[in-house]
């Protein structure tokens, strides 16, 4: 199945600092989305974005399919950014129909101090 | 608009007893998953509905779990008999259709004594 890596595993940060969050996938995808797992368990989703670029608030992605990676940038990051991020894919079958499931990679423990 | 609700938030209970969790998708969602989080990794799909029909439970331990969907909205995943091993978080998706963003419930947090 496809494998999803990411990148780093651990970042601390000082709060107002900017970050790169990477994700590196093994195969061609139809879906690809970006989560941050809050510290009571819940993924909230950040952005659908199988490819491009995508923006909202502090937050964007990037995602180049073709060399199978995408970004996550996070500036002026603030305490409340702490939390998992995860990356996950979802591959196409041979046929071209999606399986539906999405492999998530490692995650990226983000801390975020005052 | 409600996102996906799954209840009981948590649950304790000793090794061999049985277990359900239960899953509202958001509103016209049609696909439905169940995935597996243990604890420092990323969640693992279980199985998946399109309506009520599983189409992958390739990865759903089938000895012991069960999953249903009856008239392809709410879901039920049951454990019997739990094990140790069995403590995890157990999440509950839901999309369109497959291919499509998928939206995470809270969760429900299983611990096996």
């Amino acid at each position: 199945g496809i494998q999803v890596e990411q990148s780093p595993p651990d970042l601390i940060l000082q709060e107002g600092a900017n970050s790169t969050l990477r994700c590196n996938f093994s195969d061609s995808v139809n879906n690809l989305q970006w989560f941050h797992q809050n510290p009571w368990g819940q993924l909230i989703n950040l952005f659908y974005i199988p490819s491009g670029t995508k923006q909202n608030g502090r937050l964007s992605a990037t995602t180049v399919a073709t060399e199978r990676y995408s970004l996550l940038y996070i500036s002026s990051s603030q305490t409340t950014d702490s939390g998992v991020y995860f990356c996950a894919v979802g591959s196409r079958t041979a046929g071209g129909t999606s399986y539906g499931k999405l492999t998530f990679g490692q995650g990226t423990i983000l801390t975020v101090h005052p | 608009e409600a996102g996906v609700v799954q209840s009981p938030r948590y649950k304790i209970i000793e090794k061999k007893q049985p277990v359900a969790f239960w899953c509202n998708p958001i509103s016209g969602h049609n696909t439905l998953y169940w995935y597996l989080q243990n604890l420092g990794q990323g969640p693992e799909l279980l199985i998946r509905y399109e309506n009520e029909e599983a189409v992958d439970d390739s990865q759903l331990p089938k000895d012991r779990f069960s999953a249903e969907r009856l008239k392809g909205v709410d879901s039920t995943l049951k454990i019997q008999p739990a094990e140790l091993g069995d403590s995890a978080v157990y999440l509950c998706a839901s999309s369109l259709e497959a291919g499509t963003p998928q939206y995470f419930g809270a969760g429900t947090r299983l611990s096996v004594l």
